[in-house]
């Protein structure tokens, strides 16, 4: 099966600007997960969709992140404006709702560098 | 809240050499445990991972791990590593019931021929 897509895979932008990332997961997969990776650091997640709804968004920057999965399929993330501290890969995952203990399929990523 | 600590963040070993990867995870209800994998370019993938049941684990690769809930740890072994395996690794919790994972910050394994 065609694992998670990720896009741009590379991204610099100067602080104050705007950046958007898009996933589409793995066809079928209910739930999407947005992580941030910061270097030397595990990912930790941002926000959390079951569907087209937010299951958990307590980590998410509200202020200058933003989420979004219409149609409960692909998703997009958006940094407004961007920080220096920005600078990180952002990860989306996606899991089949029913499988056992909901394992998590990764794409491979958006490192972002905020100058 | 959950949080997961892996002690070792830098190990270096020769092939054939044994591996144990220390994590140790704070939460008192049931927990999923998993192990995640790293490759240099590639994207994470999953290597382990326990629900319930038997607490010793076999994963992809000839890994394994060992669930001792008294310790609230599950290490990461391998009898023999190889060079393929230098990658950075892992640990991961979810709480049951709730999906996200919490992960650890991670340990690079370096395997020298």
């Amino acid at each position: 099966e065609a694992g998670v897509a990720q896009s741009p895979r590379y991204k610099i932008i100067e602080k104050r600007q705007s950046v958007a990332f898009w996933c589409n997961p793995i066809s079928g997969h209910a739930t999407l997960y947005w992580y941030q990776q910061i270097l030397g650091q595990g990912p930790k997640l941002l926000i959390q969709f079951q569907n087209n709804g937010v299951v958990d968004d307590s980590q998410l920057p509200k202020d200058r992140f933003s989420a979004e999965r219409l149609k409960g399929v692909d998703s997009t993330l958006k940094i407004q404006p961007a920080k220096l501290e920005d600078s990180a890969v952002y990860l989306c995952a996606s899991s089949f709702e029913y499988r056992e203990a909901y394992e998590q399929y990764f794409g491979p990523g958006t490192r972002l560098t905020v100058t | 809240a959950q949080s997961v600590s892996q002690h070792n963040h830098h190990v270096i070993l020769s092939e054939a050499a044994s591996l144990e990867l220390g994590c140790n995870y704070s939460y008192g209800g049931t927990v999923n445990l998993f192990w995640y994998v790293q490759y240099p370019g590639q994207h994470l993938q999953l290597l382990l991972k326990y629900f319930s049941g038997d607490p010793l684990v076999k994963g992809i690769k000839g890994f394994e791990a060992e669930f001792i809930k008294s310790k609230f740890s599950f290490n990461l072994r391998k009898p023999s590593v190889q060079w393929s395996d230098t990658a950075e690794y892992f640990c991961a919790v979810n709480a049951a019931g709730r999906r996200a994972l919490t992960f650890g910050s991670g340990t690079r394994l370096q395997v020298q021929p």
